[in-house]
């Protein structure tokens, strides 16, 4: 079975200021990669995966991620970050039977 | 929107109870999971269906039940329901296993008292 690890439970950052989600993981096989993000009251949303190819992965919202295989991370980012960004973010693997998804981290946009 | 329909959107009722959790997944999806969330327990995997047959148990009690029938539409049944099962309830599709992602609907709410 896989863990998926999400370093931080909170990030505070201040509007306009780049951020960076930590996300590990234990597999060191070929697995898929995702980032969900959750809006109060709402279902999970799909923000990026990477499936293959280039490690650098961009996603919706100017958000992007980037896959480091021996690092076993996926780390993601977003250069400037706005009001709208505050929400929760989840890291989640597919090892090719199911699903894994990390504990979350709560970002906080702060005008 | 994901296209995943899921209802109803909240419930209410009290401890000892049965209710059930209805899930459409996206047209075309042929797997449908079951997700439960709450403060301190996170996202917790509980059943995944592919194609009407059950296909990986994670984390689900022995009262509470799911099937997927043959339109693809699935129920999550929890039977003598406790205090401590009020949580948001997920069901996410996805096209096929693997590397499809999952796409969530919007959950149910449910709240025991």
């Amino acid at each position: 079975a896989q863990s998926v690890t999400q370093l931080d439970s909170q990030v505070p950052v201040f509007e306009e200021a780049p951020v960076e989600l930590r996300c590990n993981y234990s597999s060191s096989v070929s697995v898929y990669l995702f980032w969900y993000v959750q809006y109060p009251n709402q279902g999970l949303q799909l923000l990026l995966k990477y499936l293959s190819g280039s490690t650098l992965v961009k996603g919706i919202n100017g958000f992007e991620a980037e896959f480091n295989k021996s690092q076993t991370s996926f780390h993601l980012r977003k250069p400037s970050v706005h009001i709208s960004d505050t929400a929760e973010y989840f890291c989640a693997v597919n090892d090719f039977s199911q699903f894994y998804f990390g504990t979350g981290t709560s970002l906080t946009v702060i005008p | 929107d994901s296209g995943v329909t899921q209802t109803p959107k909240h419930l209410i009722t009290a401890t000892g109870q049965r209710v059930t959790l209805r899930c459409s997944p996206r047209s075309g999806d042929l797997s449908v999971y079951w997700y439960q969330q709450s403060l301190d327990q996170g996202l917790q995997f509980l059943i995944h269906y592919y194609n009407g047959e059950e296909r990986a148990k994670g984390n689900i009690l022995e009262r509470f039940s799911a099937q997927q029938f043959p339109d693809l539409h699935s129920e999550l049944n929890l039977s003598s329901l406790e205090l401590g099962d009020s949580a948001l309830y997920f069901c996410a599709s996805s096209a096929v296993e693997g590397n499809s992602p999952l796409h969530f609907g919007n959950g149910t709410r449910l709240t025991v008292t």
